[in-house]
Parts: C-alpha cells; structure tokens; sequence
C-alpha cells in the first residue's frame, strides 16, 4: 500500500534563509506526487504536482520540488522563506493506475522567524 | 479561479445527532470527495464518488456515513449518529478525473461533537 513519510515534524527558519522539507514516499512504481500547504484556519493549497518528465518541479510561491526515483523521494525546496511562508505543508501521493484517493503525509509545521 | 466551497466553516452537535456537511466542487469536474483530519493527525481519505455513486472508500466511512449528489452543484456528506471521536476537520475535493488527477480542496468544515 502507499505510505508518505514527512520525518520532519515542525522546522524553524530565518526569513531569507533556504528551506528543505523532506517527503518520502512507499510505492511500487512512481506515483503522482504532490505538495500542498495550508495556513492556519485554511484549506489546503496545491503548491507544486509531478506527473512525469522533468524531475525538477516549479511551483507558486517561488517553491520547487525534486522528484529522486532511486531515494524515493520529492522534497521541496524554497532559496528565500518569506515570513508569509508560515504554515502547515503536506506531501500527498496518487496512483496514476489505480485508484482515486490521495495519500498524505503527518505534515511538517513551518516557522519562520525574523 | 474556480474553487471548491464548503458550508458551514464551522459545526457545533450533540453526540448522536445527525449532521450533513456541504460542499459545492468545481463545475466541470467530474470527481467528488470527502476527507477529513483529526487535530494534529494527518489527512485521511473517506469517500470518493463519480457518476453518481460511491467508486472507493476508505474503513473510515462506515454505515454512519454516506454521501450525496442531490443536485447539478452540490455534495453532501451525511453523518447518520455523530460520535465524539467524529469530529475533525472535513474536507471537499474535486477532480476533472480520477487516477490521482489533481484534486483542488475547500477550505474545510470544522466539526465538533458534544
């Protein structure tokens, strides 16, 4: 069965300072993966997917994301945190054969201090 | 940009009562689903529907849950004798189709059983 691991649970940063969060992810063949974030009090906000192709993903807000079949893994990255990048962010996986449901991650808190 | 839109944000009941959550997709998506969150848990998959009935569901939605298209814009989910440990945040989603298409999320009903 799928399963996402986020191992990070809560990260701080400096505003202006690089941010990796980390998505593992079990499945048998590459699935569709995908990156949301949700503000406090707020829905969650598709930030960047990866279907196929190019294995370096752009996304809203100035993040990407690195799909690495051979670690099983698609982190995202931001070069600069905005302290508006606070939030909750989650990695969620799909199977592109079968199937309709998303499988998310525990999420990774982001705090981003001045 | 189209969004998904839920009511209410916010569900106060009584354990054992009945509520019904509601939500309206995106119009020219074809799938429909309901997740939900427990505070601090990750987000689980209940329910998706497509072509008027139930195509996957998780253990979770039980004969307490169903779910409904009852016109051409919304979707229901119906929680027949709520139960504390229902309440969560409840999530929408839409997708144009399925096999782990992007799927676009409300920005959730809070629910809370007494």
């Amino acid at each position: 069965a799928q399963s996402v691991t986020q191992p990070d649970i809560h990260i701080t940063v400096s505003e202006g300072a690089s941010l990796e969060l980390r998505c593992n992810y079990s499945y048998g063949a590459t699935p569709y993966l995908f990156w949301y974030v949700q503000s406090p009090g707020q829905g969650l906000q598709l930030l960047l997917k990866y279907f196929s192709g190019d294995t370096l993903v752009q996304g809203i807000k100035g993040f990407e994301a690195e799909f690495k079949r051979s670690q099983s893994s698609f982190n995202l990255r931001k070069p600069s945190v905005h302290w508006s990048d606070a939030a909750e962010y989650f990695c969620a996986v799909a199977s592109p054969n079968t199937g309709n449901q998303f499988y998310f991650g525990t999420g990774t808190s982001l705090t981003v201090i001045p | 940009e189209p969004e998904v839109t839920q009511t209410p944000s916010h569900q106060v009941t009584q354990m054992g009562q009945e509520v019904i959550l509601r939500c309206v997709p995106i119009s020219n998506h074809l799938y429909f689903y309901w997740y939900r969150q427990i505070l601090g848990q990750k987000v689980e998959f209940l329910v998706s529907f497509y072509n008027n009935e139930i195509s996957e569901k998780s253990e979770i939605f039980d004969d307490q849950f169903s779910v409904e298209r009852p016109d051409g814009s919304n979707f229901t989910l119906k929680i027949r004798s709520t139960k504390l440990e229902d309440s969560a945040m409840y999530f929408c989603a839409s997708s144009e189709r399925g096999h782990g298409d992007t799927q676009y999320f409300g920005p959730g009903t809070r629910l809370t059983v007494l």
